[in-house]
This record gives structure tokens, C-alpha cells and sequence, in this order.
């Protein structure tokens, strides 16, 4: 069974400070995806990231940085420089592969969330 | 619309009632899916949808909740004789392409609408 886990339930920091959010998962699939999803109060998923499982590139998008390391089997994700629009609540999700050409990606396991909180 | 819309936004019912969940995807997106969020934890899958297919309904908890998308657009989440415990956000989310038909290197994503906060009194 796939399982996704995110052991900080609750960062808060202070604004203009970094904050790394942890993740880590478990399947037994090859080929897998690996996503992170913003949850403002509004309560719509926000994407914010898809990562495949052949592709260890680390990937920056602004503030955003993203850390994949297959051999720990962590995700882990990046705010440079917070801002208090970046307080939500932030999912780390995994979704399974199949063979080649095909994938199940939109089922997705999901980590239990933290809830990340800039100060002003 | 430009995205996924959920209806109601809020629902309350008295244990025992029935409801209904409105969803309305992206227009033009094959996939779509259903997850339950309880408080303070991450959405569980549902079921999904392939157009009209329900390819996927091992989430379901009992026989309780039912989805359908009879034309493969909008579909409906009903759960009858409402318990206490099914109480949570119900999310809605659809995506261009079906299950199974992604290339590796596409850039497919879900799109989520807000949800339906479901309490039973």
C-alpha cells in the first residue's frame, strides 16, 4: 500500500525567514508521481508541483524549491523568503505508475498536511 | 466555467437524511474524481470517473454513497441515511485526459474545486 507522511503537523515562522516543509513515501511501484498541493483557507487544492520518479531533479520556481531523493524516499519542499500569503495548509501526494504509456496519477494518496503560518 | 464548481458550498443535515453533492469539472475534461477530506487530515480518494464510466469506486465507505455522471460532465455524490462520521469536505477534482491515457511527459495535473463542507447533526 502507498503511504505518504508528513511528520510536521505545524510550522510557524516568521516573515522573510526560510521554512522546509518534510516528506516522505512508501509504494512499491517503479514509476511513480509525486505532487505538492496548497490548501488556502478558501479550501481549494492549489498544484503546485508534479515530480515523476525517474526525474532526481531538483527544481526551483521563485520562492519555491523542491527536493527529491529517491534513495530516502523524501519531497521535500522549499519556501525562500515566506511571505504570510504563504500560510495554508501544504499536502504532499503520491499517485501510482502502470506500464509503460499509462499512469494512475490522478489517485492520489495523500500525506495528513501541515499547516505552515507566516508572521508578520 | 473557468473551474471546477462544487455545489453547495455548505450542507447540513440531520442524521438519517439523504444529499446530494453537485459537481461541475473543467468543461472538456474526461477524468473526473471525488475525494473526502475529514478535518485536520488529507483527502482520501473516492471514486473516479472516465466520461461516464466509473472505472474506480473502492474508496466508497459503504453502499451508503453512490456517484454517477450520466453524461460525462457533471456528476452528483449522494449519500443516504446520513451518519455522523460522514461528516468532512467533500472535494471534486477533473483533469483533461483519462486514466491511463497520460504520456510520461505531459504536464496533466487535477484541478480542484472548493468543496463541500458536509455536517450531520
Amino acid at each position: 500500500a502507498q503511504k505518504v507522511t508528513q511528520a510536521q503537523t505545524e510550522i510557524s515562522v516568521v516573515e522573510k525567514e526560510d521554512v522546509t516543509l518534510d516528506c516522505v513515501y512508501e509504494t512499491r511501484d517503479t514509476t511513480y508521481y509525486l505532487f505538492w498541493y496548497k490548501q488556502p483557507p478558501s479550501g481549494e487544492l492549489v498544484f503546485l508541483i508534479r515530480r515523476n520518479s525517474f526525474d532526481e531533479q531538483n527544481e526551483i520556481s521563485g520562492r519555491y524549491s523542491w527536493n527529491f531523493q529517491k534513495s530516502t524516499s523524501s519531497f521535500n519542499f522549499t519556501i525562500t523568503a515566506s511571505q504570510v500569503v504563504d500560510s495554508a495548509v501544504y499536502f504532499c501526494a503520491l499517485s501510482g505508475g502502470t506500464n509503460a504509456g499509462g499512469t494512475s496519477y490522478g489517485k492520489l494518496t495523500f500525506g495528513q498536511g501541515t499547516i505552515l503560518t507566516v508572521h508578520p | 466555467g473557468a473551474g471546477v464548481s462544487q455545489s453547495p458550498r455548505y450542507k447540513v443535515a440531520k442524521r438519517g437524511q439523504d444529499v446530494a453533492l453537485r459537481c461541475d469539472p473543467i468543461s472538456g475534461h474526461v477524468s473526473l474524481f471525488w475525494y473526502q477530506q475529514a478535518l485536520g487530515q488529507g483527502p482520501e480518494f473516492l471514486t473516479y470517473f472516465q466520461n461516464e464510466a466509473q472505472l474506480d469506486k473502492s474508496g466508497l465507505p459503504s453502499d451508503r454513497f453512490f456517484a454517477e455522471r450520466p453524461e460525462g460532465s457533471v456528476s452528483t455524490l449522494k449519500i443516504q441515511r446520513t451518519q455522523q462520521e460522514d461528516s468532512a469536505v467533500y472535494l471534486c477534482a477533473s483533469s483533461f485526459w483519462g486514466w491511463g491515457l497520460i504520456l510520461w511527459n505531459t504536464n496533466e495535473k487535477l484541478f480542484f474545486g472548493s468543496g463541500t463542507q458536509l455536517s450531520v447533526l
